[in-house]
């Protein structure tokens, strides 16, 4: 029973580099969320997805793109990374979008941008 | 912002104490969540309270909904060393926003 299981787990880019972040979960969960935490600032929600071919913007989601490619799985590609982008990943699930559900995350993806 | 906010930042006890945390929120909530962080780990869900619940139990862990305050608290009791970690509050909105959390110390 994996859970949500985020691929690398630590990555190190160069300014202006692109990378994607890999999340797939087991659960069948419907919902799959990004967040990034930062010290100080608690997590805050960069993209999610309802359901499966559905994604929407959170809180800041500039600088991020997203992909639910399927049920399980749910990406999120930096473009053209920035310092400001440092910061450790997180992805999420949950059994449906709505707050009565609790959210299973994955272990994280610490990401140095330089 | 409707994010949480957890008070105290940082509480240190002895093993066996009990450990008590609270989190403010500024808007109306449907639910309210607590979830426990590890150190270099993902969030765990601990437990979810409703808002027309006052106080839900499990095991070791008490929480307790104040809506008229847009308050919640955490109350663990016996601690052990291996609750030593940080807690965050989640208040929803259309998503959740968590707070910076609560680093918790228990002493052995």
């Amino acid at each position: 029973n994996a859970g949500v299981t985020q691929t690398p787990k630590f990555q190190v880019l160069k300014t202006g580099q692109s990378m994607t972040l890999q999340c797939a979960q087991d659960m069948n969960h419907n919902s799959m969320y990004w967040y990034r935490q930062d010290p100080g600032m608690g997590l805050r929600l960069i993209y999610y997805s309802a359901s499966e071919g559905t994604t929407d913007k959170g809180e800041v989601p500039n600088g991020y793109n997203v992909s639910r490619l399927n049920k399980r799985e749910f990406s999120l590609r930096l473009e053209s990374a920035a310092p400001s982008q440092t910061s450790v990943y997180f992805c999420a699930s949950s059994e449906a979008h709505g707050t009565g559900y609790g959210y299973t995350f994955g272990s994280g993806t610490r990401l140095t941008v330089v | 912002s409707q994010q949480g906010e957890e008070d105290p930042q940082a509480l240190s006890i002895q093993e066996g104490e009990n450990a008590t945390m609270n989190c403010s929120y500024k808007t109306s909530i449907n639910n309210l969540q607590w979830y426990r962080q590890n150190s270099g780990r993902g969030l765990v869900h601990l437990i979810l309270i409703r808002s027309n619940e006052r106080e839900k139990h499990s095991g070791r862990l008490r929480v307790t909904l104040d809506t008229s305050k847009k308050s919640s608290s955490l109350l663990i009791t016996a601690s052990r060393a291996a609750d030593t970690a940080s807690y965050f509050c989640a208040t929803d909105g259309n998503q959740f926003y968590f707070g910076t959390g609560t680093s918790l110390t228990v002493i052995p």
